[in-house]
C-alpha cells in the first residue's frame, strides 16, 4: 500500500535559517504529493502540491520539488520567521483505475519550532 | 478560511454514548473526507463520500458510520464510545471523486471520559 515517511521532530531551528523537512513516498503509481500545515489549534491548510515528476510545488517562501528518481518531496524554506511553528504534513493522493481514491496517505508529521 | 464547516467544534461526552459531528462541504464540492487525527495514529483517512455514495473506505471502525446526504452535508456517527475515540476529528472536501486538491475544515475536538 502507499506510505508516506517524514522525519519526525521536533525540529528546532532560529530565525533565519534555512530549513529542510525530508520526506519519502511508497506508492504504486503516480501520486500526487502534498505538505500541509497545521498551525497550533487549528485544521490542516494546504500549503504547496505537485502533481508530476520535476514539479516545483512553492508558497509562502517554501519549495518542494517531486523527485521521482528517489521518490522524494522534500520541504525547504531559505530564512524561516517565528510565525513558521507549526506541525507539517508530508502527504500522497493516488488516483485508481476506478476513478475512486482512499483520500490523502499523511506521514505523522514533523513539529517545526523555530526561535527568535 | 477553507470554506468547510464542521460542528460542534468541541465535545466531551461519556463512554458507551454515541456522538454526531457535522460538516458542510465547500460550496460546489461533491467529495467529502473524513479522518481521525489522535497523538497514537497520526492523521488517518476514514472514509469517502461522492455525490451522496460512499467511494472508499479507509480504518473506520464499525462502531463508527458516516453518510453524506442530497445537500451534500456529510454526518459521522460514532456510537459505543471508548476512552481511546478521544481525538480530533477532520472532514474535508474536493471537487470531484479524485485527482484535486482536498480542503479541511478546522476539526472538531471529541473528549470521550
Amino acid at each position: 500500500g502507499n506510505s508516506v515517511t517524514q522525519m519526525e521532530g521536533p525540529v528546532t531551528l532560529s530565525e533565519e535559517a534555512f530549513l529542510t523537512i525530508n520526506c519519502t513516498y511508497t506508492a504504486t503509481g503516480y501520486p500526487s504529493l502534498f505538505w500541509y500545515v497545521q498551525y497550533p489549534g487549528e485544521g490542516l491548510q494546504l500549503l504547496l502540491k505537485a502533481t508530476k515528476a520535476d514539479d516545483k510545488g512553492s508558497n509562502k517562501g517554501f519549495e518542494a520539488t517531486y523527485r521521482k528518481e528517489t521518490t522524494s518531496f522534500h520541504l525547504e524554506k531559505g530564512s524561516v520567521q517565528v510565525s513558521d511553528s507549526a506541525v507539517y504534513f508530508c502527504a500522497l493522493s493516488e488516483e485508481y483505475s476506478g476513478g475512486g481514491a482512499d483520500g490523502l496517505t499523511f506521514g505523522k508529521g514533523t513539529h517545526l519550532i523555530i526561535q527568535p | 478560511d477553507s470554506g468547510v464547516t464542521q460542528t460542534p467544534k468541541h465535545l466531551i461526552t461519556a463512554t458507551g454514548q454515541r456522538v454526531t459531528l457535522r460538516c458542510s462541504p465547500r460550496s460546489g464540492d461533491l467529495s467529502v473526507y473524513w479522518y481521525q487525527q489522535s497523538l497514537d495514529q497520526g492523521l488517518q483517512f476514514l472514509i469517502q463520500y461522492y455525490n451522496g455514495e460512499e467511494r472508499a473506505k479507509g480504518n473506520i471502525l464499525e462502531r463508527f458510520s458516516a453518510q453524506q446526504f442530497p445537500d451534500l452535508h456529510s454526518e459521522l456517527n460514532l456510537s459505543s464510545l471508548e476512552l481511546g475515540d478521544s481525538a480530533l476529528y477532520f472532514c474535508a472536501s474536493s471537487p470531484q471523486v479524485s485527482g484535486n486538491t482536498i480542503y479541511f475544515g478546522e476539526g472538531s475536538w471529541l473528549t470521550v471520559v
